[in-house]
């Protein structure tokens, strides 16, 4: 199976600086098609996850622009430029290039 | 608007059986991968279970393989979990969650939750 391991685990962040989440695959993201297959999502207390982005860097509808995604291969970052105090939750990247598909351990985003 | 509504979740003892049921609306069931993530107390997301959109083709984690059950019935836009033998550690929330092809799951459920303990 594919490890996903993210950084930091805690990050606590003070509203309207940016905040940045490191997500790495013990093997490529890369599928035969150039597709990069590595989402990331957002658990907020007490809800599901929801999606905010696909394939390495497009935003989910209805995803604020304050969000992005970016990288390739193995190593993948995701970028809030400026957070707010609805951000608050746990940030889980996921690969979806193999089965079974496997999530980070996610990171929890507080604010100062 | 797409729904993912579970339900059949509850306490149960270690060795006992429990099925989950999730009722979908709001986009055509029959066209789409289906998949059951759990998420244990304080823990990350586990993708337990998937099932190919005409049911023929199913995919496991190791750790469930051989006691649970992914199902599907289309005609009744419905997806099943059969839970056999469970354990402590299968104590969770589980949710339904509409695969994507590639976009993403942008689809998830409310969750049930399931407590295994005596």
């Amino acid at each position: 199976d594919i490890v996903m391991t993210q950084s930091p685990l805690s990050l606590p962040v003070t509203p309207g600086e940016p905040a940045s989440i490191s997500c790495r695959s013990s093997q490529s993201l890369l599928y035969t098609n150039g597709d990069t297959y590595l989402d990331w999502y957002l658990q907020r207390p007490g809800q599901s996850p929801q999606l905010l982005i696909y394939l390495g860097s497009i935003r989910a509808s209805g995803v604020p622009d304050r969000f992005s995604g970016s990288g390739s291969g193995t190593d993948f970052t995701l970028k809030i430029s400026r957070v707010e105090a609805e951000d608050v939750g746990v940030y889980y990247c996921m690969q979806a290039v193999q089965v079974p598909i496997t999530f980070g351990q996610g990171t929890r985003l507080d604010i100062k | 608007e797409v729904q993912l509504v579970e339900s059949g979740g509850g306490l149960v003892q270690p060795g006992g059986s429990l099925r989950l049921s999730c009722a979908a609306s709001g986009f055509t069931f029959s066209t789409y991968w289906m998949k059951w993530v759990r998420q244990a107390p304080g823990k990350g997301l586990e993708c337990v279970a998937n099932i190919k959109p005409d049911g023929s083709e199913t995919q496991y984690v190791d750790s469930v393989k051989g006691r649970f059950t992914i199902s599907r019935d289309n005609a009744k836009n419905s997806l099943s979990l059969q839970m056999n033998s469970l354990r402590a550690d299968d104590t969770a929330v589980y949710y339904c969650v509409r695969g994507s092809g590639g976009t993403g799951l942008g689809y998830w459920g409310q969750g049930t939750p399931v407590t295994v303990s005596s």
